[in-house]
């Protein structure tokens, strides 16, 4: 089935930790965006790729770092995990030109951080 | 700095009537919005989305209308169903440089549709 998953579905980690969230999808589109769902704030922009090998930051991207080395993977890196950064995370991806645009979204990570 | 406000937070009808949700934002200057359903603990269903040219959209029982000059958007669903229980969320897009597009979001309306 054509889309994008995300792993892990939920973590528990320990702050201090460094994590990786994984995202993949298998439509080709050539942006991905992550971002971070949070109570009464609404999704919000952590990092964007508009293209394989180049990346760029969004609203919120502090404590995080984003690589894209090919068209389907975009891996979201948490170095040094704080509580603040306990969220739902969405990976999404569009294509230019396609649609305007139209951005399609996995089904999240839930993360909290102790 | 764009914001995108939706009223009514929550909502809740009985089954079978028309609603109309609202979005506003403050910068009309959009590449497009669209409107998605979420489910809870589930990820984001793209519904409709409409060009910053358009002033509106059809999809089934759902019609989303634009009107960028005054920074307005209603979601309007007809013959509502239980199964159209869900948060709905706003989001407007600006083209970002290389041709990506940032998407800001509003927090969304709780639709609540009882039998």
């Amino acid at each position: 089935i054509a889309g994008i998953t995300q792993a892990p579905t939920s973590q528990i980690l320990a702050a201090g930790r460094r994590m990786t969230l994984r995202c993949t999808q298998d439509m080709r589109h050539n942006a991905m965006y992550w971002y971070r769902q949070d109570l009464g704030l609404g999704l919000r922009l952590i990092h964007y790729s508009n293209t394989a090998g180049t990346t760029g930051k969004g609203e919120v991207p502090d404590g995080y770092s984003v690589s894209r080395a090919n068209t389907d993977d975009f891996p979201l890196t948490l170095a040094s995990a704080v509580p603040s950064q306990t969220s739902v995370y969405f990976c999404a991806s569009s294509q230019q030109g396609y649609s305007y645009n139209e951005q399609f979204f996995g089904p999240g990570t839930r993360l909290t951080v102790l | 700095k764009q914001e995108v406000t939706q009223i009514p937070a929550a909502l809740s009808v009985p089954e079978g009537e028309n609603l109309v949700l609202n979005c506003s934002f403050t910068d009309s200057a959009i590449y497009n919005l669209q409107w998605f359903r979420q489910d809870p603990g589930k990820g984001l269903t793209s519904l409709l989305l409409i060009q910053s040219s358009q002033r509106e959209q059809t999809s089934g029982r759902l019609n989303a209308s634009l009107d960028k000059s005054s920074g307005r958007s209603t979601l309007y669903i007809a013959a509502s169903q239980p199964g159209d229980s869900a948060t709905y969320l706003c989001a407007v897009s600006l083209i970002l440089t290389g041709g990506g597009n940032k998407l800001t979001f509003g927090t969304g309306t709780q639709l609540k549709v009882e039998l």
